[in-house]
């Protein structure tokens, strides 16, 4: 079963780095995922793809303090410079024919 | 620029049916497939529905099978998703996006701001 796991929560310090996780399930580790940010009260906005070889490619207007890569069946969002405005939720998300799958989501706090 | 809008949400009551749309603009809608995710208030992304680019192909997910139904009209640039028997569980703000396409995976790489679902008596 193709499934997604995110750490419920994470922080870091204004101005630092962040490493995200998101684990794919046991069978499933050559599956690309996507990272999507999700601001309160608002849609969901998509901000690049992770491929299994650690290749990213980001969304339009997306800035290069957001960043991917990958190790066996994690893949990663990385996010550079923090500034205030990037604490809100992430998830990611994977697909397969028939399915769609997101993970749990990750809240991040920017101390 | 890309836009997503949906539209159609509201109070309905448990066992009732609502017809919710999605219009697309700034890209050409008949090269995507469009998928339905939907959010409970203050719970994570959950994935509906798919449908192919022509509407042949078309999946949901085992929460809402035999319940919902996705369609789409090319013509028009617009994606519907038609809900029966609605369930308090269904409650929940939904949105549309593009599905994969000749250009991209299935990675959502545009969203509408949802439309609001409320199921209660």
């Amino acid at each position: 079963q193709l499934v997604l796991t995110q750490s419920p929560s994470a922080s870091a310090y204004l101005g630092a780095s962040v490493k995200l996780t998101c684990t794919l399930s046991s069978g499933h580790s050559s599956y690309a995922v996507a990272w999507h940010q999700q601001q309160p009260e608002k849609g969901p906005r998509y901000l690049m793809k992770v491929n299994s070889d650690g290749s990213h490619s980001r969304g339009d207007g997306i800035p290069d303090r957001f960043s991917g890569s990958s190790f066996g069946a994690e893949r990663y969002l990385t996010i550079s410079s923090l500034q205030s405005e990037d604490e809100t939720d992430y998830y990611c998300q994977t697909w397969d024919t028939g399915i769609r799958v997101f993970g749990g989501g990750t809240n991040l706090t920017v101390l | 620029q890309v836009q997503l809008v949906e539209s159609g949400g509201g109070l309905v009551e448990p066992g009732g049916s609502l017809r919710l749309s999605c219009a697309v603009s700034g890209v050409t809608f008949s090269d995507y497939y469009m998928s339905w995710i939907r959010q409970a208030p203050g719970k994570g992304l959950e994935w509906v529905s798919y449908i192919s680019s022509s509407g042949t192909t078309i999946y949901y997910a085992d929460s809402v099978k035999g319940r919902f139904t996705i369609s789409r009209d090319n013509a028009k640039s617009s994606l519907f998703l038609q809900l029966d028997s609605l369930r308090a569980e269904d409650t929940a703000v939904y949105y549309c996006a593009t599905d994969q396409s000749r250009y991209s995976n299935a990675d959502f790489h545009y969203w509408g701001q949802g439309t609001l679902v409320t199921v209660s008596s």
